[in-house]
């Protein structure tokens, strides 16, 4: 069975410092991944992808499938990124999404000013 | 489009009890999935409808049923509440069942269970 790990519950950085969230996970085929964040009083959404390949609000991450991990960046961390933020994985079997995405704990990022 | 809708926002009940969840998914999505999240942990998969059918299912007691009716919609079932059942439902709804990438889930607000 596939499983997502976030290892830091909690992350604080200071405005304009980079930022790396964690994200390791355990699948023996070849996973979809997914980061979601959800600022406060919103709901969950997606952030970016993998396949994707694209930088959304300054945030990429990037695929290794040597180390199991997909960990999020942002070199210039900025107020407005405090919020929770999950890694997320889907299993495709013959081209046919389950929609069963499979979620980290999830990650308290808060930049301070 | 207000996106995807779920209802009640909130409820409460007794242990033993029965509980129906709502959800509305965005317009012209067929897909709808639901998802248990316990605070302090992400969300966990509990069904994935299409077309009216179950087409995928996570590791949840027979309690927990669901339905997909021919407008979309779906409703979430569960009956012999436990204590443990207390949490957030989300139900998600993207577009279709496959694709290349992978169609987005779009996520409903949830709706806060408690059991006492």
């Amino acid at each position: 069975a596939q499983r997502v790990t976030q290892p830091e519950k909690l992350l604080s950085v200071f405005k304009g410092a980079p930022v790396e969230l964690k994200c390791n996970y355990s699948y023996s085929g070849s996973p979809e991944l997914f980061w979601y964040v959800q600022y406060s009083r919103q709901r969950l959404q997606l952030l970016l992808r993998h396949i994707s390949r694209e930088s959304i609000k300054g945030f990429t991450a990037d695929l290794n499938k040597g180390e199991t991990s997909f960990h999020l960046k942002k070199p210039f961390a900025q107020e407005e990124d405090s919020a929770m933020y999950y890694c997320a994985l889907e299993v495709q079997r013959n081209g046919t999404s389950y929609g069963k995405l499979t979620f980290g704990q999830g990650t308290i990022l808060t930049v301070h000013p | 489009d207000a996106g995807v809708t779920q209802s009640p926002t909130h409820l409460i009940k007794t242990r033993g009890q029965h509980v129906t969840l709502r959800c509305s998914p965005i317009s012209g999505h067929k897909s709808v999935s639901w998802y248990q999240q316990v605070l302090g942990q992400g969300p966990q998969f509990i069904f994935q409808y299409y077309e009216k059918e179950e087409r995928g299912r996570g590791n949840f007691p027979d309690r927990f049923s669901a339905r997909q009716f021919p407008n979309y919609s779906s409703e979430l079932n569960v009956n012999a509440l436990l204590l443990g059942d207390s949490a957030l439902y989300l139900c998600a709804s993207s577009l279709a069942l496959s694709g290349r990438p992978i169609y987005e889930q779009y996520f409903g607000p949830g709706t806060r269970l408690t059991v006492t």
